[in-house]
């Protein structure tokens, strides 16, 4: 079973930007979070689609936005980019997102802004 | 103060050595993951505990749910080991009926050959 993708793997943009970001999760998982990593807040979650619909949300501004696909694709966007953006953006999926299901992570996506 | 906190923040052991990681949680939870995260960022998830305990190979992960405490071992340690290693709970308190992951700030293991 090919794992989660995402891409692109690397991107620079400049402040005031926008970016789309994509995660394509393990075949019959139907859960995708994404979330932000960087050195000085570590790991933060910032939303959860399931089954197409936005299921929870972290405590990040509006300028980060996403949404899911009929096929469980899931694209992330930031809108009017700023430089505290430049992180490692993961998403993972499980087969529900219950309580204890298994999260899998992919590769990440990070992103610079200058 | 942090909802999951870690201890120690950096390590650094001999190869061979017996390694304890601790990870002590204040909020409710339905499920406690330790994950492992290389260079270059890769994370992979090592366990998922609610209850008890849970072993791979030389991997032992233990969870005290009455005194939300848990601790992730690692014995005969090799300079594979080498990673961040984070502790995320998952809390029905925050976020929707699921709970969001809340992560600690993660333990870096450097092991020595």
């Amino acid at each position: 079973k090919a794992g989660v993708t995402q891409t692109p793997r690397y991107l620079i943009k400049t402040r005031g930007q926008q970016v789309t970001l994509s995660c394509s999760p393990i075949s019959g998982h139907r859960s995708v979070s994404w979330y932000q990593q960087t050195p000085g807040q570590g790991l933060q979650f910032l939303f959860e689609y399931f089954s197409e619909t936005q299921r929870n949300k972290g405590n990040f501004p509006g300028r980060f936005s996403g949404r899911q696909f009929s096929n469980s694709r899931s694209e992330m966007n930031v809108s009017t980019l700023e430089l505290g953006d430049s992180a490692l953006y993961l998403c993972a999926s499980s087969s529900s997102g219950g309580p204890v299901d298994e999260q899998f992570f992919g590769p990440g996506t990070r992103l610079t802004v200058l | 103060k942090n909802e999951v906190e870690q201890s120690p923040q950096n390590l650094t052991a001999q190869e061979g050595e017996f390694i304890t990681i601790n990870c002590s949680y204040s909020v409710g939870i339905s499920a406690l993951h330790w994950l492992q995260q290389h260079p270059g960022g890769g994370i992979v998830s090592l366990f998922m505990l609610s209850s008890g305990k849970k072993k791979h190979g030389r991997l032992i992960a233990t969870i005290n749910i009455q005194e939300k405490h848990s601790s992730l071992h690692i014995t005969a340690s090799h300079p594979r080991d080498s990673a961040v290693y984070i502790c995320a709970v998952r809390s029905p308190n925050y976020g929707g009926s699921q709970g969001n992951l809340i992560f600690g700030k993660g333990t870096k293991l450097s092991v020595k050959p």
